[in-house]
């Protein structure tokens, strides 16, 4: 079945620190991939998504590729701020299948 | 144009009552999604309606249920409440109409706390 794995926070980082939190999934076909955010006594936002292989995502300076090859969708930022701290979520969607979420990434950024 | 919207934002029950809990999709979506939201199982998918018909389903036991009207709103009821069932009940809406590629839009949720 469809799954994904994202790197177990939490992930704690000074401002202007380069980011990278891991994503990668197993599923049938070519699904769209997304990245949610979630702050804190927030609902989930969408941050950006993907619909093909080798599409990349971007929004707020947060960037991920769609890789088919190594089945990945990692997301990355150049310089943090202290207000991304937030809790950060990967999730796929299959044609005419539920969106399967990952367990989530806690990001905090010190000043 | 606004948001999804949930009430109540709060709750609190015993175990064995019944919950309603209630969300307003964005004006002009039809598709509406259930998520259940704990710390140790993260976000679980628990159903989605689109045009009062369920579409999918996750795999919670049938005290879960839920329905949609023809304005799009949605309910979700849990009968028998259990401790485990404290969690963040999240809804988000789409339009409905792309399916897999589109973006779900969410609410802030429904806490509930069964005690």
């Amino acid at each position: 079945g469809n799954s994904v794995t994202q790197m177990e926070g939490p992930v704690t980082l000074s401002e202007e620190a380069f980011l990278t939190i891991n994503c990668t999934y197993t599923a049938t076909g070519y699904p769209s991939l997304f990245w949610y955010v979630q702050y804190p006594g927030e609902g989930l936002q969408l941050l950006l998504k993907a619909t093909k292989a080798d599409d990349k995502g971007s929004n707020k300076g947060f960037e991920a590729t769609y890789r088919k090859e190594t089945t990945s969708f990692h997301l990355e930022k150049g310089s943090v701020q202290v207000s991304d701290s937030a809790v950060y979520f990967c999730a796929l969607r299959n044609r005419d299948d539920k969106i399967i979420f990952g367990k989530g990434t806690r990001l905090h950024i010190l000043p | 144009k606004a948001g999804v919207t949930q009430t109540p934002r709060y709750l609190i029950k015993t175990r064995g009552q019944q919950v309603t809990l209630s969300c307003s999709p964005i004006s002009g979506h039809r598709s509406v999604s259930w998520y259940q939201q704990t710390p140790g199982q993260g976000l679980q998918f628990l159903f989605e309606y689109f045009s009062e018909t369920q579409r999918n389903k996750g795999n919670f036991p049938g005290r879960f249920s839920g329905r949609q009207f023809s304005n799009s709103r949605s309910e979700m009821n849990v009968s028998t409440l259990e401790l485990g069932d404290s969690a963040l009940y999240l809804c988000a809406s789409s339009l409905g109409v792309s399916g897999y590629q589109e973006t779900q839009y969410f609410g802030p949720g429904t806490r509930l706390l069964v005690l």
